[in-house]
């Protein structure tokens, strides 16, 4: 069972250039996300979707985009990097509303971008 | 929105007990979890919390109090290798607000 996986582990970027980040989770769960995680600020919300075909913004969305065509995927792009884009990101997934035993967050385990 | 308050850094002694709080603000709850994340890894799930009281795992409990919008993770027995971050989040609920609202963390020292 491969869980939340997302590629690449690590990139490198120049700035203005645009990549995408892929995750995929095996586990049929209808919420996915991204988050960045930058020193001494905690796990911050890029975009999120509820279900196939539906996506959201979250905390900082701006110079990000997001689609959900499938259960499976939901690739993070970066249109034009910026050196403020430096950062982990970790993209997520979970079953759905509510919460019984064992129904939570599952991470990919990261992906780490430097914009230079 | 929502407001999540933890201490910044913590530290203790191998074997004792730490204590490791959480404040909230937030329109709305449905739950709070936490977290545990090391160095270069991604957060791993500890808890979760949706009803007033103690949730008790191993060495780990955590507490909630809604009235009062506080929470907290504590670990007993410390472990070199409980040195990690901790994180507490909060799920307001409803639609996508399902997806937690994360805190800055808590960086956990343990030493011999």
């Amino acid at each position: 069972n491969a869980g939340v996986t997302q590629t690449p582990k690590f990139q490198v970027l120049k700035t203005g250039q645009s990549m995408t980040l892929q995750c995929a989770q095996d586990m049929n769960h209808e919420y996915m996300s991204w988050y960045r995680q930058d020193p001494g600020m905690g796990l911050r919300l890029i975009h999120y979707s509820v279900g196939a075909g539906i996506t959201d913004q979250g905390e900082v969305p701006n110079g990000y985009n997001v689609s959900r065509s499938t259960t499976e995927d939901f690739p993070l792009r970066l249109l034009s990097a910026a050196p403020s884009q430096t950062s982990v990101y970790f993209c997520a997934s979970s079953p759905g509303q509510g919460y019984v035993s064992g129904n939570t967050i599952y991470f990919g385990e990261g992906s780490w971008l430097t914009v230079v | 929105g929502q407001n999540i308050d933890q201490p910044t850094e913590m530290t203790a002694t191998e074997g004792a007990i730490v204590q490791i709080n959480c404040t909230y603000q937030t329109s709305g709850f449905n739950g709070l979890f936490w977290y545990q994340q090391h160095a270069g890894e991604a957060p791993t799930f500890l808890s979760y919390n949706v009803l007033d009281g103690l949730e008790e795992k191993g060495r780990f409990s955590s507490f909630l109090s809604r009235s009062k919008g506080y929470s907290y993770l504590l670990l007993k027995e410390l472990q070199m290798k409980d040195s990690a971050s901790y994180l507490c989040a909060v799920r307001k609920g409803g639609g996508g607000s399902y997806i937690p609202t994360f805190g800055r963390g808590t960086s956990l020292i343990v030493h011999p």
